[in-house]
């Protein structure tokens, strides 16, 4: 898998959007860019995941580059409940279902 | 039911124990996992089962005993451990062992070895 470098910490006002950047200079053609977040002590969430494409879901939007070397996660509006650590992972596709999950961003939503 | 379940919530053990995790999913999915997390780090896989088959092993020394005895139940057998495996242990399943699917993961069973 690709290795994938995330800034370890960041802090965002209550109410405004959650710009998480990732880059993944090394990715290749046939790996996904995953994201999942762990609230503290609980187990890791799917968040959302691309190829190629941007992608939105109901949690979130991913913006993939065009060159694919970086992406950036989007919380639109941050609450108080989305402070967690968030994972960047990039997978290879027929890997047998590996996660290999990087340090992570620790992000902060402040009031 | 989207929920991985994991039991027990923590364990504590003695190192010449022999205990047991469980962890269930009844959404159908045929793949199942074991990760471990240490304090402040990422998970880190140790299994996967495909089709109630062993189909990754990371290295992970035999004291840990992976067991998938139907589709929905996934056993992790614990014997002879040492005070650094504490840690959380984290189970997660998917609809197949592909990369193009989301893994559900359980909230973990916290264990302290003694």
């Amino acid at each position: 898998d690709a290795k994938t470098t995330q800034p370890p910490s960041m802090d965002c006002a209550e109410g405004r959007a959650a710009n998480l950047p990732c880059n993944h200079s090394t990715i290749s053609g046939n790996e996904y860019v995953y994201w999942y977040r762990q609230i503290h002590s609980q187990g890791p969430q799917y968040i959302i995941h691309g190829l190629k494409n941007n992608e939105t879901n109901e949690m979130a939007s991913l913006i993939i580059t065009e060159d694919r070397k970086s992406s950036t996660l989007i919380l639109p509006h941050a609450t108080l409940r989305d402070t967690a650590v968030y994972y960047c992972i990039a997978r290879i596709y027929n890997q047998g279902g590996k996660l290999i999950f990087g340090q992570g961003t620790e992000l902060s939503v402040k009031p | 039911d989207t929920e991985v379940t994991q039991t027990p919530k923590h364990l504590v053990m003695g190192m010449t124990n022999k205990k047991s995790l469980k962890c269930e999913q009844h959404m159908g999915h045929r793949a199942m996992y074991w990760y471990k997390q240490k304090a402040k780090k990422p998970p880190e896989l140790m299994f996967v089962y495909s089709y109630e088959k062993l189909s990754i092993n990371e290295s992970v020394p035999s004291r840990f005993s992976p067991e998938c005895p139907n589709s929905s139940l996934l056993n992790l057998h614990l014997h002879a451990l040492q005070p650094e495996d504490s840690a959380l242990y984290l189970c997660a399943s998917s609809p197949r062992s592909l990369s193009s699917y989301e893994q559900y993961f359980g909230p973990g069973t916290r264990l302290t070895v003694t």
